[in-house]
């Protein structure tokens, strides 16, 4: 079945360091994206790309680093320069459908990465 | 900016009753999308229903339907004959042009 594929599900980082989350879709999307989510918060947009070697900063995008080399993979790079990382982080993904646009943007999620900084 | 406004405190549903959600949103674009997510607590998010700008008539799927008020600039989720699996939270989003801008969402808890 096609879907978005997410690791690690937890993850837990000391201060100061890099963590790479991965996000593998076999979907053909075109478009991915990184959200993340604090608790009692909707989902903010860090980053997303629209097509492979090309990529936009969304709204929170300090601290943070993405890559896009592959049409199906999209890594979210956690730096030590994010001073609050602890938050659960959602991938998404979405088609491009031509003349309609971004598929309505109706986003596919993957199930999400937790991470905790100790 | 598009912005998404989810006000609601917490809400208990009896099981088997409607549960209405509310959402407003504030843009000046005339081509805009609405979404309703369902995030249980798992923590994926589920798409639920759609309601575009120009579209003439409410959404509906299936149990859920968008009560779309143009003029107020409101789309409020009705969610009909609850189910205990529905208790989950529920998202507001609207589409920017490249993107889905959420709100903050609202809890819904179905007893039975």
């Amino acid at each position: 079945d096609g879907g978005i594929t997410q690791s690690p599900k937890y993850l837990f980082r000391k201060e100061g360091q890099n963590v790479t989350l991965s996000c593998e879709q076999n979907l053909n999307h075109d478009a991915m994206y990184w959200y993340r989510q604090d608790p009692g918060q909707g989902l903010r947009l860090i980053y997303y790309s629209q097509i492979v070697n090309d990529f936009q900063k969304g709204d929170i995008a300090e601290g943070y680093s993405v890559s896009r080399e592959k049409k199906e993979s999209f890594p979210l790079t956690v730096t030590s320069a994010q001073k609050n990382p602890t938050a659960f982080y959602l991938c998404a993904s979405t088609p491009w459908v031509g003349v309609g646009g971004w598929g309505a943007n109706v986003l596919t999620f993957g199930a999400g990465s937790r991470l905790t900084v100790l | 900016a598009q912005k998404i406004t989810q006000t609601q405190p917490g809400m208990f549903v009896q099981e088997k009753e409607a549960v209405t959600l509310d959402c407003t949103y504030d843009t000046s674009d005339p081509s805009y999308g609405l979404f309703w997510y369902k995030q249980p607590s798992s923590g994926e998010m589920i798409f639920l229903i759609y309601q575009g700008s120009y579209d003439q008539q409410n959404a509906t799927e299936g149990r859920y339907s968008l009560n779309f008020q143009k003029a107020r600039k409101s789309a409020n989720l009705v969610i009909s004959a609850s189910q205990l699996g529905d208790s989950a939270m529920y998202f507001c989003a609207m589409r920017d042009p490249n993107r889905l801008a959420f709100g903050k969402g609202n809890q819904v808890v179905v007893i039975p």
